[in-house]
């Protein structure tokens, strides 16, 4: 069993709608969740971080922890069709830049 | 300001052969990590590098190897190359072990 599970996708929305990623994981050891976006042939770009327990809001993205549960989210409102790219859950147990360990990826395509 | 700079882009090698891999932190960074991607997954963690010491491994073979300078840049050694080393290899960089990594654009290595 993978460490963490995400869905591969692809997910196809319509421009506008707002668009749920999710993750599992197995590892309680996790205090440290980051959501990468990752373009075509690009390195992965830091969206959000955010360490234990909680709700982060940044603009249209809002990302969810739930520890007891071992499930993350990212939701994007107001989708837009350059948000399209591959959306990456991460998480590390002893801090936001050791050792992370990576989703397989959701590909999302945003049609206008 | 410039991000993390890896190369080369692009390289292409033999079965059996050797290849080196570099990194350039973000100016001030003291940390850097290597990861692997396979087309289709999510990065895998190789190597994490800050102040010159090793500070963590991932569950790769003694073929790979890395060090780090005392400019902070980072090299990527891979002996006795193989089909499967065939992947994106990416650098991230942060300022110290506990915050944020960002990432380069990566090396993408073909092993015919």
């Amino acid at each position: 069993q993978k460490e963490v599970e995400q869905d591969p996708g692809p997910l196809s929305v319509p421009e506008g709608a707002i668009v749920s990623l999710n993750c599992t994981y197995s590892n309680s050891a996790f205090q440290y969740f980051m959501w990468y976006r990752q373009y075509s042939r690009k390195g992965p770009e830091l969206l959000m971080y955010t360490y234990s327990s909680g709700n982060k809001e940044d603009g249209r993205f809002t990302a969810q922890v739930d520890k007891s549960s071992k499930y993350i989210s990212l939701f994007i409102r107001d989708s837009q069709p350059s948000d399209s790219a591959t959306y990456l859950c991460a998480m590390s147990a002893r801090s936001s830049a050791s050792k992370i360990i990576f989703g397989s990826g959701t590909r999302l395509s945003i049609r206008p | 300001d410039a991000g993390v700079t890896q190369s080369p882009t692009h390289l292409i090698k033999t079965r059996g052969q050797h290849v080196t891999l570099r990194c350039s932190p973000i100016s001030g960074h003291k940390s850097v990590s290597w990861y692997q991607q396979v087309l289709g997954q999510g990065p895998q963690f190789i190597f994490q590098y800050y102040e010159k010491e090793e500070r963590g491994r991932g569950n790769f073979p003694d073929r790979f190897s890395a060090r780090q300078f005392p400019n902070y840049s980072s090299e990527l050694n891979v002996n006795a190359l193989l089909l499967g080393d065939s992947a994106l290899y990416l650098c991230a960089s942060s300022a110290l072990l506990d915050t944020e990594a960002f990432f380069g654009q990566g090396t993408r290595l073909t092993v015919v």
